[in-house]
């Protein structure tokens, strides 16, 4: 059974702050990592995807991949208001273009 | 670009009943899935399509649950007889075929209550 973890949280963080997630899979053989947002009520839209070890940057947005550890994070600078949603990350195996989602960690960011 | 469309929006039901769930793709989206998503929970996949063909369907209960994609386009996905730990939103999914095309396009979602 293919398994991704997630803080449920809440993540509570200020205004302007990092909002840091973090997510681990149990697949060794995934290939493709991806951060969903959630608003309530809304259906999860892809914000980033990474495929190989390190950072990739997107705007206020960085995606952090270490295979080894079996490990993708989100990281948010300047978080804003509007960035409170569920945070799901997706993992899926080489080859089987089927993501398996994480739980999802909700993000409240307070003015 | 017309989005994933899903009717209904919202259904609710009492135990037993029946229950059809509707999904047009992106145009010319290869792939489909259907996803359940409970209250508080990420998605989980329920099926997964290729064309009309069904790629992954060890997820779905399938002595009550039914999904079909006719002609490779439009699925509908049924829930005979429904059960109380049914109540979830069903996600319908699109991706174009290709390799490492990442984005799932979602559809809005279909809130099921059962009673």
């Amino acid at each position: 059974q293919k398994e991704v973890e997630q803080n449920s949280g809440p993540l509570s963080v200020p205004e302007g702050a990092i909002a840091s997630l973090n997510c681990t899979y149990s697949d060794r053989g995934s290939q493709s990592f991806f951060w969903y947002r959630q608003y309530s009520g809304k259906s999860p839209e892809l914000i980033m995807s990474i495929y190989s070890n390190g950072d990739k940057e997107d705007g206020r947005f960085t995606a952090q991949l270490n295979k080894a550890s079996q490990y993708v994070s989100l990281l948010i600078r300047d978080s804003q208001p509007s960035d409170s949603a569920t945070y799901l990350c997706a993992v899926e195996s080489g080859g089987s273009y089927i993501p398996t989602f994480g739980r999802g960690t909700s993000l409240i960011v307070h003015p | 670009e017309a989005g994933v469309a899903q009717s209904p929006r919202y259904k609710i039901i009492e135990k037993r009943q029946s229950v059809a769930f509707w999904c047009n793709p992106i145009s010319g989206h290869a792939t489909l899935y259907w996803y359940q998503q409970i209250l508080g929970q990420g998605p989980k996949l329920l099926i997964q399509f290729q064309n009309n063909g069904v790629v992954d369907d060890s997820q779905l209960p399938k002595d009550r649950f039914s999904a079909e994609r006719l002609k490779g386009v439009d699925s509908t996905l049924k829930i005979q007889p429904a059960k109380l730990e049914d109540s979830a939103v069903y996600l319908c999914a699109s991706r174009p075929s290709g390799r490492n095309t990442g984005e799932l396009f979602f559809g809005e979602g279909s809130r099921l209550t059962v009673l």
